[in-house]
């Protein structure tokens, strides 16, 4: 399968602990994006990363959140100190080309945390 | 800002009939892309379409097609004979063709969940 790869597909966490979301993109795409889906509320831009670099990081929560997306291996979103709050579905994306260029940006099948 | 807009939160339809699901798009810009993703229950995000705001071209794709209209700001989506496995939410989106934040986060609509009873 040669689509983005997220796992785990389902984490669930105690409050206060860490959730770590790998995302792994298409075979030849550089750029990296993450989605949060919350209930009632739909599909929501957080982070956009390319390897090495975070462009743009305006839709991420100020706190607890962070991203990477290394040099080697997946991108990680990271969520510390996990509140019930943050129980959603989290989508990574990723297309071949940077923007503007009329991208297909393409997602996988996403990870959704629970937290108790 | 932009925005997606579509209407309809759910639609119930009997097995082989034709349902259009409508999506409504708000943007000052004139290069855009707009898309189409279906989300079964399983969870999965599926892309389906991009168009971009030079194409008003309909397109057909099986029993999928869509109507671009620039005038009307529409991109409508349609299933022919629907069946049971179309059953899903879909998700109209725009992105912006100017460089810029717009032109890599994608603006979603909420979302129509399509139930195609047998």
């Amino acid at each position: 399968n040669a689509g983005v790869m997220q796992n785990p597909r389902h984490l669930v966490r105690r409050r206060g602990q860490e959730a770590r979301l790998r995302c792994s993109p298409m075979k030849g795409h550089s750029h990296v994006y993450w989605y949060r889906q919350l209930p009632e509320e739909g599909l929501k831009f957080m982070v956009y990363l390319q390897k090495e670099n975070i462009i743009d990081e305006s839709g991420m929560p100020k706190e607890r959140f962070s991203a990477e997306f290394p040099k080697e291996g997946p991108s990680i979103l990271r969520i510390q100190q996990v509140v019930r709050g943050d129980s959603a579905a989290y989508f990574c994306a990723s297309s071949p080309y940077s923007p503007p260029s009329g991208n297909t940006i393409y997602f996988g099948e996403g990870s959704w945390l629970t937290v108790v | 800002a932009q925005k997606v807009t579509q209407a309809q939160t759910e639609i119930s339809v009997v097995e082989k009939e034709d349902v259009t699901l409508d999506c409504v798009y708000e943007t000052r810009d004139t290069t855009y892309y707009l898309f189409w993703y279906k989300q079964p229950p399983s969870g999965e995000l599926v892309f389906l379409i991009r168009r971009n705001s030079f194409d008003e071209q309909n397109e057909i794709s099986g029993r999928y097609s869509w109507n671009f209209q620039k005038s009307t700001s529409s991109f409508n989506f349609t299933i022919t004979a629907s069946q049971v496995v179309d059953s899903a939410v879909y998700f109209c989106a725009l992105l912006l063709g100017d460089s810029g934040a717009g032109s890599y986060q994608l603006t979603f609509g909420k979302g129509t969940k399509l139930s195609v009873i047998p």
